[in-house]
């Protein structure tokens, strides 16, 4: 069964450091794909960044990126330049298979607060 | 275009009575999922329809909760009697459904109703 695991409840970073949220996955399926999302304290749910399996570069969004090592079943998000605005929680997210019409399966989050 | 809209955004009840939340889906989006994230917990999936069609239901707790999406339109969840247990914020996502749509379609979410079971 997929499940998702994020270790680490809460991150602190000072303004305009770079901070990684740490994300590992477990899987039996050579195909799926990672996600993800931003939650503000407003509660929407933002997506970020995707990552697919077969892919050969770590996917970049701006100032997100995503640092997948396969061997090790892990998809850290890499934020650059911290903003005050990137103050939220963070969730990973997978989706096994080779279609987009199944549910997503998230971590617990990882709550991240930018320090000025 | 209209985002995922939920109602009510909060909903204080008392445990054993009933609250029915609702989910509106972007226009266009037959696929509907259903999450609910207990606090310091996971998003936890709770159940999957493809227009009307429940595809998955795989992660409903229990017989207290019932969802419904009659004519593929918006989607209601019913939870009767509600328990201490049920308290958490219930997300709505959609998506469209393409007949090969691509792993990498995001879902897109509503920003969730929070019940709250005294």
């Amino acid at each position: 069964a997929q499940k998702i695991t994020q270790t680490q409840p809460g991150m602190f970073v000072q303004e305009k450091e770079a901070v990684t949220l740490d994300c590992t996955y477990d899987t039996s399926d050579p195909s799926y794909g990672l996600f993800w999302y931003k939650q503000p304290s407003s509660g929407e749910m933002i997506f970020l960044i995707y990552q697919g399996s077969y892919d050969q570069q770590n996917a970049t969004e701006g100032r997100y990126s995503l640092n997948f090592q396969k061997a090790r079943k892990s998809a850290n998000l890499v934020i650059s330049a911290s903003q005050l605005g990137d103050s939220a929680m963070y969730f990973c997210a997978m989706r096994e298979g080779l279609t987009g019409n199944t549910p997503l399966v998230f971590g617990k989050g990882t709550r991240l607060s930018v320090i000025a | 275009e209209a985002g995922v809209t939920q109602f009510p955004s909060h909903s204080v009840i008392e445990k054993g009575q009933t609250v029915t939340l609702r989910c509106d889906p972007i226009s266009g989006h037959d696929n509907l999922y259903w999450y609910r994230r207990v606090m310091g917990k996971e998003i936890k999936f709770l159940l999957h329809f493809v227009k009307e069609s429940k595809q998955d239901e795989s992660g409903m707790p229990n017989n207290r909760f019932l969802a419904e999406r009659t004519g593929g339109t918006y989607s209601t969840l019913k939870v009767q009697p509600a328990e201490l247990e049920d308290s958490g914020v219930y997300f709505c996502a959609s998506s469209p459904t393409l007949p090969e749509a691509p792993v990498n379609s995001p879902l897109h979410f509503g920003n969730g109703t929070r019940l709250t079971v005294t």
